[in-house]
């Protein structure tokens, strides 16, 4: 069974462009998350789907961030202008159930993002 | 709010001695804990997590932890440390379900 699959591996913007990040959840996951970690810090949560809906969007960091979730498959998390602070790693993760937050969380490799 | 601390960013143990990583949380309820792995250039992999069923867990890879709720501790162990072992380790709790991270524990095996 294939994992979480984030792309692209890694990305390096100029500030002000806008970059896109997909993840592909495991087969079956309806829930969906992504988080992020700067470098130095901890990681921190963006937000969680629950098939294409948004169950907590509590983490997202303002509204240069725009995250989907088509037809409760893929997301993609768009970062439109970028900014510097925006560097980071951008991780993915998936799992059957949430129950309150219980279940386990399978994550992809992460998004290396560097704004320039 | 929940929230946990990890003690020591970076611990540096020798091949086969014992690895102790420590891991505080703060919890108005009854706390889910996880550990998590890292290895270089792969995502985070989860070593072991504790839903109350019981007070010490075992993991994959031979590690093991201990809650404690005396302590609000839930220190990762592993006896004999591996080469294979090196890599960073994140505490984690769950809070509005979702995980809330410690800062990491990057954890070196000497040969």
């Amino acid at each position: 069974e294939a994992g979480v699959t984030q792309f692209p591996s890694h990305s390096v913007i100029e500030k002000g462009q806008t970059v896109t990040l997909r993840c592909d959840p495991i087969s079956g996951h309806d829930n969906l998350y992504w988080y992020r970690r700067v470098m130095g810090k901890e990681i921190k949560f963006l937000l969680h789907f629950v098939k294409e809906s948004k169950q907590d969007e509590s983490g997202m960091p303002n509204n240069r961030f725009l995250a989907e979730r088509t037809g409760g498959t893929y997301s993609t998390l768009k970062v439109q202008p970028a900014e510097l602070e925006d560097s980071g790693v951008y991780f993915c993760a998936s799992s059957q159930f949430n129950r309150g937050g219980t279940d386990t969380q399978y994550f992809g490799p992460g998004t290396r993002l560097t704004v320039l | 709010a929940q929230s946990v601390t990890q003690l020591g960013s970076h611990v540096s143990v020798s091949e086969g001695a014992l690895v102790l990583l420590r891991c505080n949380y703060s919890s108005s309820v009854p706390p889910y804990l996880f550990w998590y792995v890292q290895y270089p250039n792969q995502g985070l992999q989860l070593l072991l997590k504790y839903t109350s069923a019981a007070t010490l867990v075992k993991g994959i890879n031979g590690f093991e932890a201990e809650f404690k709720k005396s302590e609000t501790s839930f220190h990762l162990t592993k006896p004999s440390a591996h080469m294979s072992d090196a890599a960073e380790y994140f505490c984690a709790v769950v809070s509005g379900g979702k995980l809330i991270f410690g800062q990491g524990t990057e954890l070196s095996v000497k040969p």
